[in-house]
């Protein structure tokens, strides 16, 4: 069964930091890998999405690239920003079944 | 705007009543799921459909039920079955295998 782990659980940085954050994975075989952005009390916002035949997308200040042979994904933020404060998870589709797999998150606070 | 309408946003229970969750998209997506998120975990999935009047059971299906008449809608019932019910709960759909994921708001059922 797939596991997706997230480390670190929490961050804390000053304004204006480049910092990244990585997800694992058990199981290389997957469909696509997905990063979003969760805010206090609401629903999740997608950010990138990695089909399994590529190695990164990029969007803005966002950068993530996925290495499946040894099951990671990092996102990069650039020139980091107090409103980049939220939680961040990263989920894969694996090839068997229908559902994505959710890592538990990292909670990133940007400090002014 | 085309996206995903949870409602309600909050919703309180009394112990041994079934309660409903509704889940409505105007992206035409053809599978549709439902994740619980409990405080410090990641998402669990209840349960999926991929395709109207079909539907799947997830990881937690227990004290649950669903429905897939149409394909816009997907509402969820927490029945008194479900031992431990207050949670955040999250609707979400994709458009075909690869498709990015998509979610609501979400809705927080909180049990007395």
């Amino acid at each position: 069964k797939q596991e997706v782990t997230q480390i670190p659980a929490a961050l804390s940085v000053p304004e204006g930091e480049n910092l990244v954050l990585n997800c694992s994975f058990t199981d290389s075989a997957i469909y696509n890998l997905q990063w979003f952005r969760q805010d206090p009390g609401k629903g999740l916002t997608s950010l990138l999405l990695i089909q399994s035949s590529q190695r990164e997308q990029t969007s803005g200040r966002l950068n993530a690239s996925l290495d499946k042979s040894s099951g990671r994904s990092t996102l990069y933020i650039a020139a980091s920003q107090p409103g980049d404060s939220a939680t961040y998870l990263c989920a894969v589709r694996p090839q068997s079944g229908n559902d994505m797999r959710f890592g538990a998150g990292t909670r990133l606070t940007v400090k002014p | 705007d085309g996206g995903i309408t949870q409602s309600p946003k909050y919703l309180f229970r009394k112990e041994g009543q079934n309660v409903t969750l509704s889940c409505e998209q105007n992206l035409n997506h053809d599978a549709m799921y439902w994740y619980r998120q409990d405080p410090g975990q990641g998402l669990r999935l209840i349960y999926y459909s991929q395709i109207v009047n079909d539907f799947q059971k997830g990881d937690i299906a227990e004290g649950y039920s669903v429905s897939r008449e149409k394909k816009e809608s997907f509402p969820l019932t927490v029945t008194s079955a479900q031992k431990n019910p207050t949670a955040f709960y999250l609707c979400a759909s994709r458009e075909g295998l690869g498709g990015e994921l998509f979610f609501g708001e979400g809705s927080r059922l909180t049990v007395l």
